[in-house]
């Protein structure tokens, strides 16, 4: 799973609705994203931290929060989901200081009616 | 915006011959990376080159880089049905995060 543990693997939401993407990584990497996947789109980042304590936005921010709660967890948050948020979420992470490879973890479906 | 573009978007060849895809990007990098992503899956790293490497090597992958026009190419040699992916570039431009093109829909047929 490239150490990296994505919850939950699949949601339905109703517009409006908040939650929470919860992203675990057991590697000890400084660096933690978070891209959302469509179709005909490629990856976009939404959020990046490049280490404990700091986030930056990334492309497509809006109607996003981020929390990076310790040096493990980085979540994602949609306040008041749309229809427009209907995607996969990869949560990644990546240590500069010894590679550059990134890890993705396996997605989160997301169904925003 | 996304710095990689992916060419052909898809591709579709039969067993046992060679895959190219191409990747070309805008701006100045450090290195440049290639993904693979197997549907329903997250990516996974397959090989990375750097921007003072002209080819590298890995298995069956071959990868190019041309920084005078800013493209880099992949290709798989004897390509196999369980190469059946999406492929993805990536650059890596320094103290940012890598940027995504949008994948290169690759079907090998049996």
């Amino acid at each position: 799973n490239a150490g990296v543990t994505q919850t939950p693997k699949f949601q339905v939401l109703k517009t409006g609705q908040s939650m929470t993407l919860q992203c675990a990584q057991d590697m000890n990497h400084n660096s933690m994203y978070w891209y959302r996947q469509d179709p005909g789109m490629g990856l976009r980042l939404i959020y990046y931290s490049a280490s404990e304590g700091t986030t930056d936005k990334g492309e497509v921010p809006n109607g996003y929060n981020v929390s990076r709660l310790n040096k493990r967890e980085f979540s994602l948050r949609l306040e008041s989901a749309a229809p427009s948020q209907t995607s996969v979420y990869f949560c990644a992470h990546r240590d500069r200081g010894s590679g550059n490879t990134i890890y993705f973890g396996e997605g989160s479906w997301l169904t925003v009616v | 915006s996304q710095q990689g573009e992916e060419d052909p978007q898809a591709l579709s060849i039969q067993e046992g011959e060679n895959a190219t895809m191409n990747c070309s990007y805008k701006t100045s990098i450090n290195n440049l990376q290639w993904y693979r992503q197997n549907s329903g899956r997250g990516l996974v790293h397959l090989i990375l080159i750097r921007s003072n490497e002209r080819e590298k090597h890995s298995g069956r992958l071959r990868v190019t880089l041309d920084t005078s026009k800013k493209s880099s190419s992949l290709l798989i040699t004897a390509s196999r049905a369980a190469d059946t992916a999406s492929y993805f570039c990536a650059t890596d431009s320094g103290n940012t995060p890598l940027v995504f093109g949008k994948g290169t829909r690759l079907s090998v047929i049996a």
